[in-house]
């Protein structure tokens, strides 16, 4: 079943502004990802937080986690049109060993209007 | 250098025919995935391999098949294709001790008509 839900589905804002993306799971994790899709091209990795976490900071992308709401969001600061992409949240268990499982939200569209 | 590449990019093809999508990564990971992405970017787990052992089999039709032919190669081969399989087929590969993070190919868009 799918796991992750993020909102809003699709932002546009004007470069130089901040954009934040939130994404709800259901169930328990051991971490969660954030990725980036340019439209036509493959997922890119952004940023991975633990469970034991609440924040994490990667250049200009923060990354928050509330385990107790079962929620994360990702703030990119001062935007730029480069960041015009689908942004995806992956929750990540781990299915034995080495080996997680990812389950994808659906994704918002994030629109960065030079 | 590309790190994780598929072939083909694009392939169109009829309802009952059978085609092969093939993976490769150079990056010496020990995990290779395949994912569905449909047309509302719904991305989907299908398979996963961890040195040439399937891992992850989620509920997939049996015309489909992964198969290993080594750690660094994950193919993805459909029988009898049908209209709902149309979508983005994405290989991804990931290392052991880091957490799961994986690494994507650019995608293989298959169109059945």
């Amino acid at each position: 079943s799918q796991q992750g839900e993020e909102d809003p589905q699709a932002l546009s804002i004007q470069e130089g502004e901040n954009a934040t993306m939130n994404c709800s799971y259901k169930t328990s994790i051991n971490n969660l990802q954030w990725y980036r899709q340019n439209s036509g091209r493959g997922l890119v990795h952004l940023i991975l937080i633990r469970s034991n976490e609440r924040e994490k900071h990667s250049g200009r992308l923060r990354v928050t986690l509330d385990t107790s709401k079962k929620s994360s969001s990702l703030l990119i600061t001062a935007s730029r049109a480069a960041d015009t992409a689908s942004y995806f949240c992956a929750t990540a268990l781990n299915s034995g060993g080495s080996n997680y499982k990812l389950t994808f939200g659906k994704g918002t569209l994030l629109t960065v209007n030079p | 250098d590309t790190a994780v590449s598929q072939t083909p990019k694009y392939l169109v093809t009829q309802m009952g025919n059978d085609k092969s999508i093939k993976c490769e990564q150079n990056l010496g990971h020990d995990t290779m995935y395949w994912y569905k992405q449909d047309s509302k970017k719904f991305l989907k787990i299908m398979f996963s391999y961890n040195n040439k052992e399937l891992i992850i089999n989620e509920t997939v039709p049996n015309r489909f098949s992964p198969k290993s032919p080594d750690k660094a190669h994950l193919n993805l081969h459909i029988n009898s294709l049908e209209l709902g399989d149309s979508a983005v087929y994405f290989c991804a590969s990931s290392q052991e001790g880091r957490r799961g993070t994986q690494y994507f190919g650019p995608g293989t868009r298959l169109t059945v008509l």
